[in-house]
Order: structure tokens, then C-alpha cells, then sequence
């Protein structure tokens, strides 16, 4: 079957750096996301790996290995605005996402 | 705002009932996907459309269906609700070179009684 591990639930500090981890396996892999979703509003695009390495946008990075099926978002100077849950997903081999069951960040002040 | 626009927000149905879901997409995205998120979940794929055709399908039985139109926007039909299709239902547009980045309307919360 397909699966993405990522933990449930991450606290932090406001100002601190947090990392959430994401494992897959998945028939086929085409590539790693990174989704936002706060409390009653809409998953929003984060940061995409296709390429084993890091990418950074801002207060935001992403990393991927894909030799080990791995992957982790970074967060830096946390605000309280961070607050959220955060979800990986991965596109398979029918270039469908299958997204984590999501990691929800307590920041707090 | 990602220009997606869904409708409507919200939704009461009783069992056994159909309803259907619409779907705009952002301008210049020709793929929409559908998805399902069950509270504290994470979205379930439920199918893609590309071209009006169907692109790809999630573990969801026949009684979900979909349509999409020239225009890209498109509609999720579900028939013979059941209480555990209670959820909040998702469209995502893109285009389909970049699937892995998707625009997310606000989303239909649907409460089947």
C-alpha cells in the first residue's frame, strides 16, 4: 500500500526553528510537496521537491532524500501565524497526491 | 486567494439523497481534483479531470462522479449519500504540467444526517 509518516503534533517555541519529517512509500514518486492548512481553511502550497536537496522560500525550506524516502519542512523564526497543520504529499507513478495524515504546530509565545 | 471558488460553503443532506458540488478553477489551470478531508485527516484523493475527461481515480466507489466543462470548472455528484460521506470536500486546480502544485478553493462542508 501507499503511506506518509509524519508526526501528529509538533510544539515550538514563537521566534524557535521546527522541523517536521515525512517518510513515503508509494508506487512511483514524482515528486514531494508541502501543504499549510489553518484550522477551517484550505490547504495551501507550501514547497515542492523533485530533486534530492534543499530548497528555500523565505522563513521556509524543504529538504528530500530520496534514497531513503525522506523528506522534512523547516521552519525558522516561528510567528504565531505558523500555527497550523502541515501536510506532505507525494505524486505517484498516476501522477496522482497522496498526502500525509498531517502534523499539527503549537507555537507557543 | 487562489482563485478557486467553490459552492456551496455549506451543505445539510439526509441519507440516501444526491447532491453536487462546483468547482471553478484558477485562471489558466485545465486540471481540477477532487479530494475529501475528514476532520483531522489529511485530504483523500477522490479524482482528477483533465481535457473533461477523467485523469486519474482515488478508493472512492462509482456513486462519486464528476464532470468537467470546457471552461475548466467542474462538479463533484454524489449519489445515494451516506452518513460517513460528512466531510469537507476540496478542489484543487493546476496545470498539468506542474500537478504537484495545486490551488485549493475554501472548500464545501457537507453534513449528511
Amino acid at each position: 500500500g501507499q503511506s506518509l509518516e509524519q508526526p501528529s503534533e509538533v510544539t515550538a517555541v514563537e521566534g524557535a526553528i521546527v522541523q517536521i519529517n515525512c517518510t513515503y512509500q508509494t508506487s512511483g514518486f514524482y515528486g514531494l510537496s508541502w501543504y499549510q492548512q489553518h484550522d477551517g481553511g484550505a490547504p495551501t502550497f507550501l514547497s515542492y521537491n523533485g530533486l534530492d536537496g534543499l530548497e528555500e522560500t523565505g522563513r521556509f525550506s524543504s529538504f528530500l532524500s530520496r534514497s531513503d524516502s525522506y523528506g522534512y519542512l523547516l521552519l525558522q523564526e516561528l510567528q504565531m501565524k505558523d500555527s497550523a497543520s502541515y501536510f506532505c504529499a507525494v505524486q505517484d507513478s498516476n501522477y496522482q497526491l497522496i498526502w500525509g495524515a498531517g502534523t499539527k504546530l503549537i507555537i507557543k509565545p | 486567494e487562489t482563485g478557486v471558488t467553490q459552492s456551496p460553503t455549506h451543505l445539510i443532506k439526509t441519507r440516501g439523497q444526491q447532491v453536487t458540488l462546483r468547482c471553478s478553477s484558477q485562471s489558466g489551470h485545465n486540471t481540477v481534483s477532487w479530494y475529501q478531508q475528514a476532520l483531522g485527516q489529511g485530504p483523500q484523493f477522490i479524482f482528477q479531470y483533465y481535457r473533461e475527461e477523467e485523469n486519474g481515480r482515488g478508493n472512492f466507489p462509482p456513486r462519486f462522479s464528476g464532470l468537467q466543462f470546457p471552461n475548466y470548472s467542474s462538479e463533484l455528484n454524489v449519489n445515494a449519500l451516506e452518513l460517513d460521506d460528512s466531510a469537507l470536500y476540496l478542489c484543487a486546480s493546476s496545470t498539468q504540467q506542474a500537478k504537484n502544485i495545486q490551488y485549493f478553493g475554501a472548500g464545501t462542508r457537507l453534513s449528511v444526517l
